[in-house]
């Protein structure tokens, strides 16, 4: 079957401590993107990519890094600046901009 | 800036009713609309995308409407379901290809009593 795949289901972050999501697609799409989710709110977006090799801030970058080395993968890194971590963490992809996107089951990141 | 704005945030309706879920959008220069379901703890399932050329989609139950020019779209669901109950969310997105975003709104949670 094909579809997007999160992990871990649930992370926990140490103080200082940078900690990495992970979001594999097996669609063949082209776009991927990365969502935060608080209580409450919508989602907002953290970061997108539209081709390998290349991606673009999204609203709320700050302390979050990607990569994009393989259509597949589109892992986020929260690093240690991101002094608010703590969220559901949402991937989804897409054939390209514009189209229906299709959504991960998430990651829920929490402080120790 | 855009900004989303989905009333009513809560709903609860007995099985079997007719519904409509509101989104408003403050910027109309849009590509085009989606609408999404989230269960709880879940990501999100596509319903329904409206390109902005479009006035509505279908899908069984389901039928979205937009007007661009008043900043509106709807969900109808017709005859609901307590399967249906979930939160339902409306996104709009500007710009195509390598610049597309969407922005959301903060959702309608929609419970549907057997």
């Amino acid at each position: 079957d094909g579809g997007i795949t999160q992990s871990p289901k649930y992370l926990f972050r140490k103080e200082g401590q940078n900690v990495t999501l992970s979001c594999e697609q097996n669609l063949n799409h082209d776009a991927m993107y990365w969502y935060r989710q608080d209580p409450g709110q919508g989602l907002r977006l953290i970061y997108y990519s539209q081709i390998v090799n290349d991606f673009q801030k999204g609203d709320i970058a700050e302390g979050y890094s990607v990569s994009r080395e393989k259509k597949e993968s589109f892992p986020l890194t929260v690093t240690s600046a991101q002094k608010n971590p703590t969220a559901f963490y949402l991937c989804a992809s897409s054939v390209s901009g514009g189209g229906p996107q299709h959504f991960g089951d998430g990651t829920r990141l929490s402080i120790l | 800036k855009q900004e989303v704005t989905q009333i009513p945030a809560a709903l609860s309706v007995p099985e079997g009713e007719n519904l409509v879920l509101n989104c408003s959008f403050t910027d109309s220069a849009i590509y085009n609309l989606q609408w999404f379901r989230q269960d709880p703890g879940k990501g999100l399932t596509s319903l329904l995308l409206i390109q902005s050329s479009q006035r509505e989609q279908t899908s069984g139950r389901l039928n979205a409407s937009l007007d661009k020019s008043s900043g509106r779209s709807t969900l109808y669901i017709a005859a609901s379901q307590p399967g249906d109950s979930a939160t339902y969310l409306c996104a709009v997105g500007a710009s195509g290809g390598s610049n597309y975003k969407l922005t959301f709104g903060k959702g309608t949670l929609l419970t549907v009593n057997p």
